[in-house]
């Protein structure tokens, strides 16, 4: 079946302007989980949703990071006024739920670039 | 913070058995835990977890310590493909990935 999808694959974009990132989780999980990764280095929890809801946002950067989820499927992570820090791979995974026995499934993820 | 502990890097050669180490030495009784490994360019890519059991898939094998204070994944037998970053993590909520293992496999 289809796995976790995220577009763009690539973003480029200007200091100081706003972007949106989308992540499509598979079908039927309920669990939605954000990452970044800054060039060598490991993985940064941002957010996760259980539905809709964010349970916990303590691993947002700062408050110019936001991110919603609708309809239990696909969420975007926005970024505003965006700084040369944030450039990294936003990656996106979900999973059946947040028991701990789940495992994620990662998507391919989106390459930031601010210039 | 994460919370295991693993080398920074190992090396094996082709077509041998690769045993990673991870240390968890504050794990609590209803962390599992879980592997994954992260190919260049790509995203992380599940691997095996277990709780108290070892466990067997495709993939690999993991090897559970009794007191569940370490683990150990077992590549039976190491690909070139099998290069990769190893993280070992315990479950939670927010999944903390720590640095992981770069694994190098050698022709």
């Amino acid at each position: 079946g289809a796995g976790v999808s995220q577009s763009p694959s690539n973003k480029v974009t200007e200091k100081g302007k706003d972007v949106e990132l989308r992540c499509d989780p598979i079908s039927g999980h309920t669990a939605l989980y954000w990452y970044r990764q800054s060039l060598g280095q490991g993985l940064e929890f941002l957010i996760y949703f259980q539905g809709n809801s964010a349970p916990d946002k303590s691993g947002l950067p700062s408050d110019r990071f936001s991110a919603e989820r609708t309809g239990g499927s696909v969420s975007t992570l926005t970024i505003q006024r965006t700084q040369q820090e944030d450039s990294a791979v936003y990656l996106c995974a979900s999973s059946w739920g947040t028991g701990n026995s789940y495992e994620q499934y990662f998507g391919p993820g989106t390459r930031l670039t601010v210039t | 913070d994460a919370k295991t502990t693993q080398p920074n890097s190992m090396e094996s050669n082709e077509e041998e058995p690769v045993h990673l180490p991870c240390n968890h030495s504050t794990i609590s009784g209803t962390d599992y835990i879980h592997w994954y490994r992260q190919l260049p360019s790509q995203g992380p890519e599940y691997v095996i977890h277990g709780l108290t059991s070892n466990v067997n898939n495709r993939m690999a094998s993991l090897a559970i310590a009794e007191d569940r204070k370490s683990s150990t994944l077992i590549l039976h037998r190491a690909t070139l493909r099998d290069a990769a970053v190893y993280y070992c993590i315990l479950r939670d909520d927010k999944i903390i990935f720590g640095k992981g293992t770069r694994l190098h496999i050698l022709p």
